[in-house]
């Protein structure tokens, strides 16, 4: 069972505001992701990173900010929220090569 | 960046056998996994080939050729609960960045 925990669930936030979405692992790995998803379509990389106070931008172009100041903590903020970040966003932690997902925040922005 | 192309979608019925193809960037690649997403849920890890050759677990395998830059997933004696979007994802920069494939969206008829 893989012990990786995404809050919150669902997000309901007005345009301007400033959202932190959080994702906890307990599985000791240094790999974490985080995706942005639209339904039914691909996975796009955000932000990834391989250990402590080490991350890196993905392909896709956003205006979010990570840290990873603890293995296990790695919060996704979003300083001022748009309707075009409307989407889920799914948090994935990996050991070598097999990467084990958070069910996810789905957040709207109105 | 890197990207991996799949087809968008694949239709097959009940105890058939049918074949996912993913073709991927070379630039920094380590290796290949794939992923089964159910519709509302997250994805979870099917398999991965650090090596060419094909990798069998149970009724799913999974191919790798580094010289085609290709590889696919089989699914044998299909069920309908194999409907579901199928994700190659490839490993790169180290094992450190994990980037998804376009995906492929699979229905199983009776």
């Amino acid at each position: 069972e893989a012990d990786i925990y995404q809050t919150p669930r669902y997000l309901v936030i007005g345009t301007g505001k400033k959202i932190t979405l959080e994702c906890s692992q307990t599985m000791g790995h240094d790999k974490m992701y985080w995706y942005q998803q639209d339904p039914g379509m691909e996975l796009h990389l955000i932000h990834y990173s391989y250990g402590v106070n080490s991350t890196e931008k993905g392909d896709l172009s956003s205006e979010s900010t990570v840290s990873r100041i603890r293995t296990e903590h790695f919060p996704l903020t979003l300083e001022s929220a748009r309707p075009s970040h409307t989407s889920q966003y799914l948090c994935a932690s990996s050991g070598r090569s097999e990467a084990f997902f958070g069910q996810g925040t789905r957040l709207t922005v109105v | 960046g890197q990207s991996l192309e799949q087809p968008s979608e694949v239709t097959a019925v009940e105890g058939a056998i049918v074949q996912i193809n993913c073709t991927y960037q070379t630039s920094g690649f380590y290796g290949l996994s794939w992923y089964q997403q159910h519709d509302g849920g997250a994805p979870t890890f099917l398999s991965y080939n650090a090596l060419d050759g094909l990798e069998e677990t149970g009724r799913f395998s999974s191919f790798l050729s580094r010289s085609d830059s290709y590889g696919y997933l089989l699914l044998q004696e299909l069920q309908m609960k194999d409907s579901a979007s199928y994700f190659c994802a490839g490993l790169y920069t180290g094992f450190q960045k994990l980037v998804f494939g376009t995906g492929t969206r699979l229905l199983v008829s009776p």
